[in-house]
């Protein structure tokens, strides 16, 4: 089955600094990711996806590639204010009808 | 619209017993997953319900069970408590038509057993 593998576990930036979390799937019949903000005791919140036809997509401060021949997307956060702080999770899904597979999480913190 | 909710919010129980869990999903929505949420494990995917059906299973043990009822709301169940279930569950709902097949989660039911 799809298996998902995201790093880095945790990441620290300076406010105003790039973060990019990186994750590469198995699957290669997955053709949805999406991308999960969980700030500290709340739900899981979708932030930004991307399909397969798709090589790049950006919403303001937040943009994710997707490298189809090598497996793996990347979520880009420039900017960074420490409201970004919070443990963000990527998933594949093979689409309509198909279950996620998230990643294990990458805990994003913003110093000020 | 109402986002994803689930009942009760916390939960305590012990060893043997057995839990159940509900999620009701956006008006509209026929999609119903399930996902256990701990620190070391990350989201697990337990299952997916689709119109009364379900439609995808994740690796757990038959102790974990749900349906869905015709107005999409759907229960999850887990029998013979272990220390190890002891987790946020976590519901989410999708369209699931159309091509659409975003998820919006619930708060989750945070279960403690003893």
């Amino acid at each position: 089955g799809e298996n998902v593998e995201q790093h880095p576990s945790t990441l620290s930036v300076q406010e105003g600094d790039s973060a990019v979390i990186k994750c590469t799937y198995s699957d290669s019949a997955s053709n949805y990711f999406p991308w999960y903000k969980q700030e500290l005791g709340k739900r899981p919140q979708l932030i930004i996806d991307i399909r397969s036809n798709v090589g790049e997509k950006k919403d303001q401060r937040i943009a994710v590639t997707l490298n189809k021949t090598a497996k793996h997307f990347s979520l880009h956060i420039t900017e960074t204010q420490p409201e970004d702080s919070a443990v963000y999770f990527c998933a594949a899904s093979k689409g309509y009808g198909q279950n996620f597979v998230f990643g294990p999480g990458t805990r994003l913190s913003v110093l000020p | 619209k109402a986002g994803v909710t689930q009942t009760p919010r916390y939960l305590i129980k012990t060893r043997g017993q057995q839990v159940t869990l509900s999620c009701s999903p956006i008006s509209g929505h026929r999609s119903v997953s399930w996902y256990q949420q701990t620190p070391g494990q990350g989201l697990q995917f337990l299952f997916e319900y689709f119109s009364e059906t379900q439609r995808n299973k994740g690796n757990f043990p038959g102790r974990f069970s749900g349906r869905q009822f015709s107005n999409s709301r759907s229960e999850m169940n887990v029998s013979t408590l272990e220390l190890g279930d002891s987790a946020l569950y976590l519901c989410a709902s999708a369209l699931s038509t159309g091509g659409s097949n975003e998820q919006f989660f619930g708060p989750g039911t945070r279960l403690t057993v003893l």
